[in-house]
């Protein structure tokens, strides 16, 4: 069965450098999460979209922008990268709000 | 607000021995309960959930976890370990429906297996 697909699947970055990580959801899943996990760290939720609007945000820092498209993948934009953003960061998808999620296998983010 | 605690950070077990992991758990009304195991440089994988009827869900790979309101509990078990199963697992709440849609991870737990 198809799963949630993450691209890249490892970036290295440079201080102050931009990165967009891509995640393309379970066809006809209409619900994408992103989650950062630090090193050593349980993932945090960072923002979701339901339906290509944006549904819930968590810590999401105001450098990190995101947005889902008309054919429901997204992409987590960052802007003026810190050494603290690396970490992997996962995507999830669910059919539906309370649907159950899928992770993809992440996005390793190294910055250097 | 809701949070989840995974109480022991690190376990290491023998191959065969029986698993027990923790995970409290506090949220103001109904929770809908996961476990998720991460293998090194993979993405987190679905073991097992509860929402509501029997309190004793049986999930993938042989795990189950048994949910105890009184305690807040929602610990996972596997009756015999296999080397397979070191990873790290990551307990998880949830609302049940409702508009917010993100999870709460505990810190997870690392487990090792013993030959």
């Amino acid at each position: 069965a198809a799963g949630v697909i993450q691209s890249p699947r490892h970036l290295i970055k440079e201080k102050r450098e931009t990165a967009t990580l891509k995640c393309y959801p379970i066809p006809r899943h209409d619900t994408v999460y992103w989650y950062q996990q630090g090193p050593g760290q349980d993932p945090q939720f960072l923002i979701s979209f339901y339906e290509k609007m944006q549904s819930d945000k968590g810590s999401i820092p105001d450098r990190f922008s995101a947005q889902q498209f008309s054919d429901y993948h997204s992409e987590l934009n960052m802007s003026s990268l810190e050494l603290g953003d690396s970490a992997l960061y996962f995507c999830a998808s669910s059919l539906g709000a309370g649907g159950l999620k899928y992770f993809g296998p992440g996005t390793r983010l190294t910055v250097l | 607000a809701q949070s989840v605690t995974q109480p022991d950070i690190h376990i290491t077990v023998s191959e065969g021995a029986s698993l027990e992991l923790r995970c409290n758990y506090s949220y103001g009304a109904t929770p809908y309960l996961f476990w998720y195991v991460q293998s090194p440089g993979q993405g987190l994988q679905l073991l097992l959930k509860y929402f509501s009827g029997d309190t004793l869900v049986q999930g993938i790979k042989g795990f189950e976890a048994e949910f105890k309101r009184s305690q807040s509990s929602f610990n996972l078990r596997k009756p015999s370990v296999h080397w397979s199963d070191a990873a790290e697992y990551f307990c998880a709440v949830g609302p049940l429906g409702g508009s917010a849609r993100q999870l709460t991870f505990g810190s997870g737990t690392q487990l090792t297996v013993l030959p």
